[in-house]
């Protein structure tokens, strides 16, 4: 069974850093892309970045370019998601997901994030 | 990027009812485009991949339809289970996109 587990949220305050990761297990990782999607609370879903499977390629959403970085460690099956000079608006639910067939058909249970002093 | 326009951005409804949610995009992404079901404290779940296929395990009364730029999620028969909240998101371009969101709710 495929498991997305998302972890490293938490309260941070503005200009600060936080790096989350996400484990993955019950499929072949170092096969697959990896992306993350964040949601503000009571907001829609945002598209945030993602990166291949080699860990070569990364792309990033024109709002967190810059200050995010995504990386992977194959080895232990692990994706991260660095967050630097945060700010309020970066509060959110932070989830990890995949394409194993097609589209984003796999996620995790996503872990929140939150900017305030 | 690709904006995805997406409406109505609440709906009401009844058990056994039909909707259609719509979503267009502002430029042609053929048929790059899926929807998800989020129900609330829950990861989003997809639905339907590359316009109108079906994910396996959804029911049958979920279709989606549409390419280029305009597309459709039509569930024939609303079930108690439905209620939820929908996206839209085009996966054509690089940088994906989500549409804004359409909030289903019981009338």
């Amino acid at each position: 069974e495929v498991q997305l587990v998302e972890s490293g949220g938490g309260l941070v305050q503005p200009g600060g850093s936080l790096r989350l990761s996400c484990a993955a297990s019950g499929f072949t990782f170092r096969n697959y892309w990896m992306h993350w999607v964040r949601q503000a609370p009571g907001k829609g879903l945002e598209w945030v970045s993602r990166i291949n499977s080699d860990g070569r390629d990364t792309t990033y959403a024109d709002s967190v370019k810059g200050r995010f970085t995504t990386s992977r460690d194959n080895a232990n099956n692990t994706v991260f998601l660095q967050m630097n000079n945060l700010r309020p608006e970066d509060t959110a639910v932070y989830y990890c997901a995949t394409v194993m067939v097609t589209s984003l058909d796999h996620w995790g249970q996503g872990t929140l994030v939150t900017v305030s002093s | 990027a690709i904006q995805m326009t997406q409406s109505p951005p609440s709906l009401s409804a009844s058990v056994g009812d039909r909707v259609t949610i719509t979503c267009r995009a502002s430029q042609g992404i053929t048929n790059e485009l899926n929807w998800y079901q989020q129900k609330p404290g829950k990861a989003p779940q997809l639905l339907i991949y590359e316009a109108s296929s079906l994910q396996s395990g959804v029911p049958s009364r979920f279709s989606g339809s549409g390419f280029g730029t305009d597309f459709t999620l039509t569930i024939s028969s609303l079930q108690p289970e439905d209620f939820a909240t929908y996206y839209c998101l085009q996966d054509y371009d690089y940088l994906y996109t989500f549409g804004q969101g359409t909030k289903l709710e019981i009338k």
